[in-house]
């Protein structure tokens, strides 16, 4: 059985940039959530995707934004990079239906830092 | 307003010399506490899940367990390789589908 993947491992941009990660879900998981952990904090939610629709939102901004494909795999994007993106986005997959109360297994992690 | 709150933040054990991690959380319809394990630079790697008040799991050294408004990880006799960061997490409901994280425990076990 196939674990989460993400790419790239890290990535560095500067203030104004575009940046597109990415995620395969583990073997079975239709659902995909992304979240971003700040040094020392723990992860915050950013987005799910459930059969390639988002599947509820937390408190960013537009300027974050997503896909899932139908091999469930998943993007995210963010545009207009800002000082305070710099963060581990992390990526986790789990099965059933969006919202029934499965286990998240995560990935290990997209270190961005922004100049 | 929903919280989840971890103590201590860090805390350095002795090999051998158990203890307990605690999790406080205020939540509207609890639909799920997780507890997770993660190492510097990595991704947190899935321990427990406690649905209800009164729950246990155990895992090797570990053992969570679950009241109405606190979990406890207890770790028995541990190793250096149990030295991590200790994620709490709770799932919010109705119709949440997101993980609602504390900020987590740094354990550091000496030989």
């Amino acid at each position: 059985e196939t674990g989460v993947t993400q790419s790239p491992t890290h990535l560095i941009k500067t203030r104004g940039q575009q940046v597109t990660l990415r995620c395969s879900s583990q073997s079975g998981h239709n659902t995909v959530s992304w979240y971003q952990q700040a040094l020392g904090q723990g992860p915050q939610f950013i987005f799910q995707y459930y059969r390639e629709e988002e599947n509820g939102r937390g408190n960013f901004p537009p300027r974050f934004s997503g896909l899932q494909f139908p091999n469930y795999s998943s993007e995210l994007n963010v545009n207009a990079l800002e000082l305070d993106d710099s963060a581990l986005y992390l990526c986790a997959s789990s099965s059933g239906l969006a919202g029934a109360y499965n286990e998240q297994f995560f990935g290990p992690g997209t270190r961005l830092t922004v100049l | 307003e929903d919280q989840v709150t971890q103590s201590p933040e860090a805390l350095r054990l002795q090999e051998g010399e158990s203890s307990s991690l605690n999790c406080s959380y205020t939540v509207s319809g609890l639909r799920g506490l997780f507890w997770y394990r993660q190492d510097p630079g990595k991704g947190p790697e899935f321990l427990f899940t406690l649905y209800s008040a009164g729950e246990e799991k155990e895992k090797e050294r570990l053992k969570a367990t679950l009241t109405k408004k606190e979990s406890f990880l207890h770790i028995t006799a541990p190793k250096p390789e149990d030295s991590a960061t200790y994620l709490c997490a709770v799932r919010r409901g109705p119709g949440a589908n997101n993980l609602f994280f504390g900020t987590g425990t740094r354990l550091t076990v000496i030989p």
